[in-house]
């Protein structure tokens, strides 16, 4: 059975960091990508960031390009996204994702996401 | 803001049918594959639909895909109150380089 759990959610101060995981078990791991992807209380979907099976290929929205890292470790079965400068627009549920494709090897990052952890809320307030 | 344009809101009688549009250019649903997500309410969004029209194991047959041009479809048949949901599509923005998802449809079962 395919698990995401989430953790490192919880209140940050505007223009703090914080670092969240995502422990992967249930499948081969580094056969996919991952992804992170957040909702904004009582919104939609937005595609945060995601990382090729290989870490060869990272992607972000422009939303968050040049304040997240994302990361993985193949060895741990983990997924990692850092948040620098968070804002209050930050503040979301995110959601740790699996993609479908196995190896993919185009530069397309996003193909299925056919599993989902329950997320982690952070919110961003003084 | 999202890249993809669909309905707020669908409804329908117990039984009946519901189709969700789901609008995009050719940068997105013009050159690449759609999904299908459900959310309901309070849980994390679940695979419906991938590759435009396929079902994940497991998912009923009540649920259909379909994409022509720039534009996908979801329909849902033999409509029943645990299909009240949001539902939303996406896919990968080629100019973009990033995943894109739809705005979001909210079917009531009336």
């Amino acid at each position: 059975e395919v698990q995401l759990m989430e953790s490192g959610g919880g209140l940050v101060q505007p223009g703090w960091s914080q670092r969240l995981a995502c422990a992967a078990s249930g499948f081969t791991f580094d056969d996919h990508a991952m992804h992170w992807v957040r909702q904004a209380p009582g919104k939609g979907l937005e595609w945060v960031s995601g990382i090729s099976w290989n870490s060869d290929n990272v992607g972000y929205a422009d939303s968050v390009k040049g304040r997240f890292t994302i990361s993985r470790d193949n060895v741990k079965n983990s997924l990692f996204l850092q948040m620098n400068s968070l804002r209050p627009e930050d503040t979301a549920y995110y959601y740790c994702v699996k993609d479908a494709m196995v190896r993919g090897v185009t530069k397309r990052l996003v193909y299925s996401l056919d599993f989902w952890g329950q997320g982690t809320l952070v919110t961003v307030s003084s | 803001q999202s890249v993809l344009t669909q309905p707020p809101s669908v409804s329908a009688a117990p039984g009946q049918k519901v189709t969700i549009s789901c609008s995009g250019t050719s940068r997105n649903i013009g050159y690449n594959y759609v999904s299908w997500y459900q959310q309901l309410p309070g849980t994390a969004p679940k695979l419906l639909i991938y590759d435009n029209n396929k079902r994940p194991s497991g998912i009923p047959d009540r649920y259909s895909g379909s994409k022509s041009g720039a534009s996908a479809t979801l329909t849902i048949t033999g409509l029943q109150t645990g299909d009240e949901a949001d539902y939303y599509c996406g896919t990968w923005d080629s100019s973009l380089a990033g995943g894109v998802f739809g705005t979001g449809t909210t079917v009531t079962v009336l």
